[in-house]
């Protein structure tokens, strides 16, 4: 089945500082989504991708959707404590294919910032 | 802000136990799935459904476990006869519309952590 190998796998930085991680995929997805998981929480989106080469912005957040459709990455500037949980990469392939919207995630990425 | 709604937050059973988990998606969506996270582990797709039928599912997804819309608002898991390794957090999530070329962003509940002993 399609995987999704999102890295770096924790961070722990300092408060103000710039994060950047990141998910590849050996093949193809359509739409790229990155999503922040809260303790006892359900995913939250964060930033939709929908073109190949697409860089989008959501406050102190960037992402982009790799040239490939096989990549992706969100950076997050000037860290603050809430910042804190985990950072889902998900994928979506064509309805037209075999799948049917369904959505297949990176392992996720334990964000820890330190005041 | 328009949210999915998940009862209850925690349901704990005894192995062999049927669970029902339920779920009201977001009033104007058409398209509702299941997924579900082992404790510390990533987000796995179980089912998506759409117009009173499944329309996908994963190799988790066997016969043990079905999906139903009884009504016009509900949403439901049942899980016929747990075992331990089905503990975990089970999302529902819902969404206006699939892939291919039309935006599809997929809400997601808050879970219900299933424990079974």
């Amino acid at each position: 089945g399609q995987q999704l190998n999102q890295s770096p796998q924790s961070m722990f930085i300092q408060e103000g500082e710039d994060v950047s991680m990141n998910c590849t995929s050996s093949s193809i997805f359509n739409t790229w989504l990155w999503y922040k998981q809260d303790p006892g929480e359900g995913p939250v989106l964060l930033i939709a991708l929908y073109k190949a080469g697409e860089l989008t912005s959501n406050g102190r957040l960037t992402a982009q959707f790799g040239i490939t459709r096989k990549d992706s990455f969100l950076n997050i500037s000037a860290s603050i404590p809430s910042d804190v949980g985990i950072y889902f990469c998900a994928g979506q392939a064509n309805a037209g294919g075999t799948s049917y919207g369904k959505l297949t995630f990176g392992q996720g990425t334990i964000l820890t910032v330190h005041p | 802000e328009p949210e999915v709604t998940q009862t209850p937050s925690h349901q704990v059973t005894q192995m062999g136990q049927e669970v029902i988990l339920r779920c009201v998606p977001i009033s104007n969506h058409l398209y509702f799935y299941w997924y579900r996270q082992i404790l510390g582990q990533k987000v796995e797709f179980l089912v998506s459904f759409y117009n009173n039928e499944i329309s996908e599912k994963s190799e988790i997804f066997d016969d043990q476990f079905s999906v139903e819309r009884p009504d016009g608002s509900n949403f439901t898991l049942k899980i016929r006869s747990t075992k331990l390794e089905d503990s975990a957090m089970y999302f529902c999530a819902s969404s206006s519309r699939v892939a291919g070329g039309a935006k599809n962003i997929q809400y997601f509940g808050a879970g219900t952590r299933l424990s079974v002993l």
